[in-house]
């Protein structure tokens, strides 16, 4: 059980493009869904706390207008990276949160977008 | 800065050994969690220790966390090639922040 997909695994896309990524959470209902950028090598840096029909919370020196964080529903979190420039290719990994709660997040298994 | 800083960052043993990860943090906390990543992959969750714990199992994997000295160590016995991947602590503290750290990249040589 708690499993969570993202769609597309790999994305890459020109200059200037708009890219969406799915997060779901497939056999649960997650109140709360994380939005996680990772560099090569590097750990994960938090963006955004999302929260089920409300606006998302971002973290400091994330831009929200270029990240838009879509929550719609209880099993998708949408992720659109708008006008995407090269040095936003990264890794880019959701979690679902059934109570809400850091301590118990289900991570999906990533999103790599290279933006040429 | 990061909460968490693993050491070391990259650890290259023999299958059949074991593979120990130190973790370091901080501020205080509620628990720290271990997870594996498997390369361009997703997260995997290992196992959970409480602030109030200072030792756990889990198969093969031993926690373990001292939180006078905030550091928490992850021991792997007799390692496999499977077991290749970066693990990485993450510690969750009162504000229900959970912050990562850098990793250890582990290869387990057949």
């Amino acid at each position: 059980g708690a499993v969570v997909s993202q769609h597309p695994s790999w994305v890459i896309c020109k200059s200037g493009t708009s890219v969406k990524i799915e997060c779901r959470s497939l056999d649960f209902q997650a109140t709360t869904m994380f939005w996680y950028r990772q560099f090569p090598k590097q750990s994960l840096m938090l963006m955004a706390t999302s929260n089920e029909g409300s606006k998302a919370t971002y973290e400091q020196g994330v831009e929200k207008d270029k990240f838009l964080i879509n929550h719609a529903s209880l099993t998708l979190s949408t992720l659109t990276v708008t006008s995407a420039h090269p040095e936003d290719s990264s890794f880019y990994i959701c979690s679902a949160s059934v109570s809400g709660s850091y301590h118990e997040q289900y991570f999906g298994p990533g999103t790599r977008l290279t933006v040429t | 800065s990061q909460q968490g800083e693993e050491d070391p960052q990259a650890l290259s043993i023999q299958e059949g050994e074991n593979a120990t990860m130190n973790c370091s943090y901080k501020t205080s906390i509620n628990n720290l969690q271990w997870y594996r990543q498997n390369s361009g992959r997703g997260f995997v969750h290992l196992i959970l220790i409480r602030s109030n714990e200072r030792e756990k199992h889990s198969g093969r994997l031993r926690v373990t966390l001292d939180t006078s000295k905030k550091s928490s160590s992850l021991l792997i016995t007799a390692s496999r090639a499977a077991d290749t991947a970066s693990y990485f602590c993450a510690t969750s503290n009162a504000g229900n922040m959970l912050t990562f750290g850098g990793g250890t990249r582990l290869m387990v040589k057949p």
